[in-house]
């Protein structure tokens, strides 16, 4: 099946340092989406994307779909102890007739204060 | 967005036993998924659960030993069966909400924390 490969696996920054994120394949998708998953709880949506070239805010994050429809990346700007934790991208191929996501392989946040 | 009420949150179980979870949406949904997260590993879905019918389940997932109930649009249940330590995992329920390719979101409910001794 298709796959995402997502960048970095992890990262230790300094809190108020932006960050960077990303997820490429060599599949096309329909959308993208990106979640934080906290320990010991399911991941929450942050972002959803649906159109090639799509930029799209919540907060401090900032997601786009890229233009060749084969990549996406999350920034997040002036990071805080809070943003710790996993943070995956899914994206729905667009050969998949059903609702069915891929997801990435997941990227570990880690921020010190 | 809805609200998915999984549980129970974690249990820790005796191998070749079996655990059922639930998961209660609610509001009516389309689409219902189970997926797994294995330790310090992404997600995999295991299947659709399909209401009124089998579920529909991926490469790998059987349904002697992940069987599926979808009796309604709100409620969905997934059995481990005669479990053992590999089957150590989260266990996630999922809906999705919206139109497919324009605004569809998938959501998660909180997760079941499954050990297996």
């Amino acid at each position: 099946g298709q796959q995402l490969n997502q960048s970095p696996q992890s990262m230790f920054i300094q809190e108020g340092e932006d960050v960077s994120m990303n997820c490429t394949s060599s599949s096309i998708f329909n959308t993208w989406l990106w979640y934080k998953q906290d320990p010991g709880e399911g991941p929450v949506l942050l972002i959803a994307l649906y159109k090639a070239g799509e930029l799209t805010s919540n907060g401090r994050l900032t997601a786009q779909f890229g233009i060749t429809r084969k990549d996406s990346f999350l920034n997040i700007s002036a990071s805080i102890p809070s943003d710790v934790g996993i943070y995956f991208c899914a994206g729905q191929p667009s050969n998949n007739a059903g609702n069915m996501l891929t997801f990435g392989g997941g990227t570990r946040l880690m921020v010190k204060p | 967005s809805a609200v998915i009420s999984q549980k129970p949150s974690r249990d820790i179980c005796q191998r070749g036993t079996s655990l059922t979870i639930q998961c209660q949406v609610d509001s009516q949904v389309t689409m219902m998924f189970w997926y797994r997260q294995q330790p310090g590993q992404s997600l995999t879905l295991i299947a659709t659960a399909n209401q009124g019918s089998e579920a529909t389940y991926e490469s790998g997932f059987v349904i002697d030993k992940f069987p599926i109930s979808r009796p309604n649009l709100t409620f969905s249940t997934l059995t481990v069966s005669n479990m053992s330590p590999e089957d150590s995992s989260i266990y996630l329920c999922s809906v999705v909400q919206g139109l497919l390719a324009t605004n569809e979101k998938l959501f998660f409910g909180s997760g079941t924390q499954l050990s297996v001794l």
